[in-house]
Formats: C-alpha cells, structure tokens, sequence
C-alpha cells in the first residue's frame, strides 16, 4: 500500500497567517493528490482534488500544489472558521485509497 | 440537494455484528461509487472499501477482509456496511462517501457519521 505522511502534525497560527501543510507519498502517485478538512464532530470536507484543483464552494484562499511525492495545502490568510485538522489523501491506488495522519490547525 | 444520510448510533457487544445504512439522495444513485471510512475517537481516517451501486462490485481493504460485507439496495438507493466479529478496537465513527464526479476519485458527498460502540 502506498503509504502517506504529513507534516507537521500540528501547528499554531494567528488569524491572517499563511500556513502551509506538506503531505509525502510514498511512491509517485502523479497528482492523484486530495485534501480535507475537519472540524470536530463533522464528517471531513473536499477541499482540493487532484493535487491542485479547489473545490465548488471553497474559498480561494486555499491552494494546492505538487506531483509525484511531494504535496501541499496553502490557506494564504487563515480565517476564525480554518482552524481544524487537515487530511491528505492519495487515491492513484483506486479502490485502495490511503490517507495522511492529519494537521491539526490550532489558535495560537 | 446532493446528500448522504446515515443511520443512527449503535452500541455492540464484542464478536457481534453492526449493520450501518447509507441512504443517498439528489443525484443517480448508481452512477458513482460509495466508499466507507472510518474513524476511531481521536484517530484518523481509515479506508474500509468501496462498492459500485450499479452492478453491486466490491473491494475492500485488506485489514477487513472475511469480516467487513458492503451491500446496497437500488430500490431505496441505500448502500450498507456490515462488519462483524465486533471488538473493542472497532469503536469508531463510520462515514460514507461519495467518489466525486470529477474523476479523481476524491470524495466529494459524506454522510453525517454513524458511531458505533463495542463494549461488554
């Protein structure tokens, strides 16, 4: 299974702050690259698919960039509602898709 | 609207079986696969599998396998995971998802998450 790393694993930032979260494959996955976010107690959002490609309705300060292993999310000016934790996810592998440990985003 | 909505919580005993149910509506129930993850209290997500509503079609992971058994109904456009032999280590909060339409297998839709509890 390919497997999926993040970092880091949790950050503090300030309201306004550029944040960026890496994500690593283990092997090339091309840019079969998604990004989530969750907050708790919710079922997790589609951000970005295919490594670099926002979503209908996701603020455009979210940004993806990357091919091959290495991946990130960009949230350019993090705002009050951003503060949750973020999930990579490589889906080259379908069906056997895998997903990052995930970045936690707290206030700082 | 385009949803997924999930059956309510179950509470299990070790080494029985819970049956989760996964109603979708707004959209072709059979034109895009479903996905089942799950996520342990204070966990990550994990990939169970996913079935194809048209034809019925499964894979799942490997770690489920001989115990994890997806199915669906066309005629309610009702997907469902069954898992069995329950243990404590399968308490966890159990989503569908939608692959999206976009062709890059994300997953766009997701139930609200059903949590099942093993406990004696």
């Amino acid at each position: 299974d390919i497997q999926m790393t993040q970092s880091p694993s949790s950050l503090s930032a300030s309201v306004g702050d550029r944040v960026t979260i890496t994500c690593r494959a283990s092997q090339s996955i091309s840019s079969y690259l998604n990004w989530y976010q969750q907050k708790p107690g919710k079922a997790p959002k589609l951000l970005i698919y295919a490594a670099s490609s926002l979503q209908s309705g996701v603020p455009s300060r979210f940004s993806g960039s990357g091919s091959g292993t290495d991946f990130t999310l960009t949230i350019s000016s993090l705002q009050p509602e951003d503060f949750a934790t973020y999930y990579c996810q490589q889906s080259y592998s379908t069906p056997r898709i895998t997903f990052g440990p995930g970045t936690k985003v707290d206030i700082k | 609207q385009v949803q997924l909505v999930q059956s309510g919580a179950e509470v299990k005993k070790p080494g029985a079986s819970v049956k989760v149910s996964c109603k979708a509506s707004g959209y072709t129930f059979t034109s895009y696969y479903m996905h089942w993850v799950r996520q342990a209290p204070g966990q990550g997500l994990e990939w169970m599998g996913i079935i194809n509503p048209s034809g019925g079609s499964t894979s799942y992971a490997q770690k489920f396998q001989g115990r994890v058994t997806m199915t669906r109904d066309t005629s309610t456009s009702t997907v469902y995971m069954e898992l069995s032999s329950l243990r404590s280590e399968d308490t966890a909060v159990y989503y569908c998802a939608r692959t999206s339409p976009s062709g890059s297998s994300a997953f766009d839709i997701w139930g609200q998450g059903t949590m099942v509890t093993v406990s004696s």
